[in-house]
């Protein structure tokens, strides 16, 4: 079991809808993060949170509303999407501090506006 | 700006065939610089990691590494491909001044395995 926990794995929904992502870390890391991976695109970083204090916001739409109640929970709001945010969003997380550590990820959750 | 690149969106190997995939970053200092592997439909696993020492650095898999200073590069190796090894790999930096731990990727190279 991966330490990282992505639900749902696929949604679907439309651009009125209302919905959220979940993420749980089993690591005990202190940092998480929410990435965007779009078809012949880069990953794209979106939202960090430390300490459960969100630390990094890439010039994100305001539809994406991330929280992120307790260190081991990070969530990512949806409302009124477009096609265009259909993607793969990915969780992850790590324990930056002295000694960097690598970044470990969720399987994803495959979204698709309609 | 720090920037990864990877020159090669898309490469064909036989199976049993050595692999090479490159990968160039800029950044003003040494940062600290990974290799993940991503299955369709799955998340990213670490192959291997970049911190400080030996430039040759060894994960899993039988994939290896060389950082170069010189040229600003981390290229990934593997002597013989396997058919499972098709997938699409990543080079990420994590900038040493960054204490969030982010990591920015190059676009993704898809190695694809002929039998």
């Amino acid at each position: 079991e991966t330490g990282v926990t992505q639900t749902p794995r696929h949604l679907v929904m439309g651009m009125t809808n209302k919905k959220s992502l979940k993420c749980e870390q089993h690591l005990g890391h202190n940092a998480m993060y929410w990435y965007k991976q779009s078809a012949k695109k880069p990953l794209e970083l979106m939202f960090v949170y430390s300490l459960e204090e969100r630390v990094e916001n890439n010039s994100v739409p305001s539809r994406f509303s991330p929280e992120c109640p307790n260190s081991s929970h990070l969530f990512l709001h949806l409302h009124t999407l477009q096609p265009e945010d259909s993607a793969l969003y990915l969780c992850a997380s790590s324990q930056p501090g002295e000694g960097i550590t690598e970044a470990f990820f969720g399987q994803g959750t495959r979204l698709t506006v309609v | 700006a720090q920037s990864v690149t990877q020159p090669d969106i898309h490469i064909t190997v036989s199976e049993g065939a050595s692999l090479e995939l490159r990968c160039n970053y800029s950044y003003g200092a040494t940062p600290y610089l990974f290799w993940y592997v991503q299955s369709p439909g799955q998340g990213l696993q670490l192959l291997l990691k970049y911190f400080s020492g030996d430039t040759l650095v060894q994960g899993i898999k039988g994939f290896e590494a060389e950082f170069k200073r010189s040229q600003s590069s981390f290229n990934l190796r593997k002597p013989s491909v396997h058919w499972s090894d098709a997938a699409e790999y990543f080079c990420a930096v994590a900038p040493f001044s960054s204490n969030t731990g982010k990591l920015i990727f190059g676009q993704g190279t898809t190695l694809q395995v002929k039998p």
